[in-house]
């Protein structure tokens, strides 16, 4: 079945270590997002990503990085510049070139820090 | 610019009954309208969209949502709750054939089903 992957579920972080986060899909979706969720909040975008080896800042870009080497991947590295990395995160895909905006989601990452 | 207000955070329905979860939204344009359900601990799940046409639309698991461009809301709608319905639902609003990079979320309500 199609759908997206997101590795780990429970990730732990010492203050001032980076640590990236897997998103794989294999819906041929040409983009990708990522997203965080704080309860409360709703979800915040982070990245996004409409073609391969292209990707643009969302609106809390700072103290994460990206990469979209391959159509079906979009690995997130949350930084140690971000201050207050506890959080869910969501990577979601959608196919603009069909004309739709909704977007499918992975089941998230749910990251820590220690 | 984009946004959308659930105005309710909480809600709490006994089993059978009828729901009605709040979503309004502000946008200058015809506007893309979305519902996604969330488990604790889960990725959110399209219950259902609007693009055009119809302004009553069926979705997944009994729901349905009206779009009432009058009133700039898309409110969704179950006749009679399950257990199984308790979860965080979240409105969203997109801009068209841009992307999710233009997706608006609301902060989401949390249903709570009591026996």
């Amino acid at each position: 079945d199609g759908g997206i992957t997101q590795s780990p579920k429970y990730l732990f972080r010492k203050e001032g270590q980076n640590v990236t986060l897997s998103c794989e899909q294999n819906l041929n979706h040409d983009a990708m997002y990522w997203y965080r969720q704080d309860p409360g909040q709703g979800l915040r975008l982070i990245y996004y990503s409409q073609i391969v080896n292209d990707f643009q800042k969302g609106d809390i870009a700072e103290g994460y990085s990206v990469s979209r080497e391959k159509k079906e991947s979009f690995p997130l590295t949350v930084t140690s510049a971000q201050k207050n990395p506890t959080a869910f995160y969501l990577c979601a895909s959608s196919h603009p070139s069909r004309g739709r905006t909704e977007a499918f989601f992975g089941q998230g990452t749910r990251l820590t820090v220690v | 610019a984009q946004s959308v207000t659930q105005p309710d955070i909480h809600i709490t329905v006994s089993e059978g009954a009828s729901l009605e979860l709040r979503c309004n939204y502000s946008y200058g344009a015809t506007p893309y309208l979305f519902w996604y359900v969330q488990s604790p601990g889960q990725g959110l799940q399209l219950l259902l969209k609007y693009f055009s046409g119809d302004t009553l639309v069926q979705g997944i698991k009994g729901f349905e949502a009206e779009f009432k461009r009058s009133q700039s809301s898309f409110n969704l709608r179950k006749p009679s709750v399950h257990w199984s319905d308790a979860a965080e639902y979240f409105c969203a609003v997109g801009a068209g054939q841009t992307g999710a990079n233009n997706l608006f979320f609301g902060t989401g309500t949390r249903l709570t089903v009591i026996p």
